[in-house]
């Protein structure tokens, strides 16, 4: 079952725009990542971010946690066209403690030169 | 480059065949994991390997199943395939000290 729910489902922005994705999940988690997925192909893992952090940068990414509302938010800014792809947040299956990863449908988003 | 590894890319085959979908992963990693997406499911964890033990299960269908070698590659075998199994597959290893899951470039299964 999905865990997490990536909103918006869709996101189309101008080049040097900053791009804004959020992410909600449903149980407690340990970590959550977030991944990028250019069309078709594989997953690339962008950043993690603990359970008792609030935020993380990792160049033109900034990720933020807030657990109380279970939510996370991913911000890219500047974009370029090579941002184009999906990204998805991944939550680990806490109850579970073997790491596996329950990932949202994601957000798509489209970035035009 | 993730450093997993994963062949083939492309399978195409028919229903009620069977395959076999091969998985290294990073050096030094002893876990494996196995995703499913399809455009109805998302990506769904299927099983989990440690050290050659089955560690976790999840959404696996009963005529899919997998296994980790001594040398730690990982093989999912799935048989009697059906329409529905067409996805692609992917497979991720785990980095230890800070649980980030790397992902292979995945395989595509097309069940014609």
């Amino acid at each position: 079952s999905q865990q997490g729910e990536e909103d918006p489902q869709a996101l189309s922005i101008q080049e040097g725009e900053n791009a804004t994705m959020n992410c909600s999940y449903k149980t407690s988690i340990n970590n959550l990542q977030w991944y990028r997925q250019n069309s078709g192909r594989g997953l690339v893992h962008l950043i993690l971010i603990r359970s008792n952090e609030r935020e993380k940068h990792s160049g033109r990414l900034r990720v933020t946690l807030d657990t109380s509302k279970k939510s996370s938010s991913l911000l890219i800014t500047a974009s370029r066209a090579a941002d184009t792809a999906s990204y998805f947040c991944a939550t680990d299956d806490y109850g579970g403690s073997q790491g596996n990863l329950i990932f949202g449908k994601g957000t798509k988003l489209s970035v035009k030169p | 480059d993730s450093g997993v590894t994963q062949t083939p890319k492309h399978l195409i085959t028919a229903t009620g065949q069977r395959v076999t979908l091969r998985c290294s992963p990073r050096s030094g990693d002893l876990s494996v994991y196995w995703y499913q997406q399809s455009l109805d499911q998302g990506l769904q964890f299927l099983i989990q390997y440690y050290n050659g033990e089955e560690r976790a299960k999840g959404n696996i269908l009963e005529r899919f199943s997998a296994q980790q070698f001594p040398d730690l590659h990982s093989e999912l075998n799935l048989s009697s395939l059906e329409l529905g199994d067409s996805a692609l597959y992917f497979c991720a290893s785990r980095e230890g000290t800070t649980d980030t899951q790397y992902f292979g470039p995945g395989t595509r299964l097309t069940v014609l």
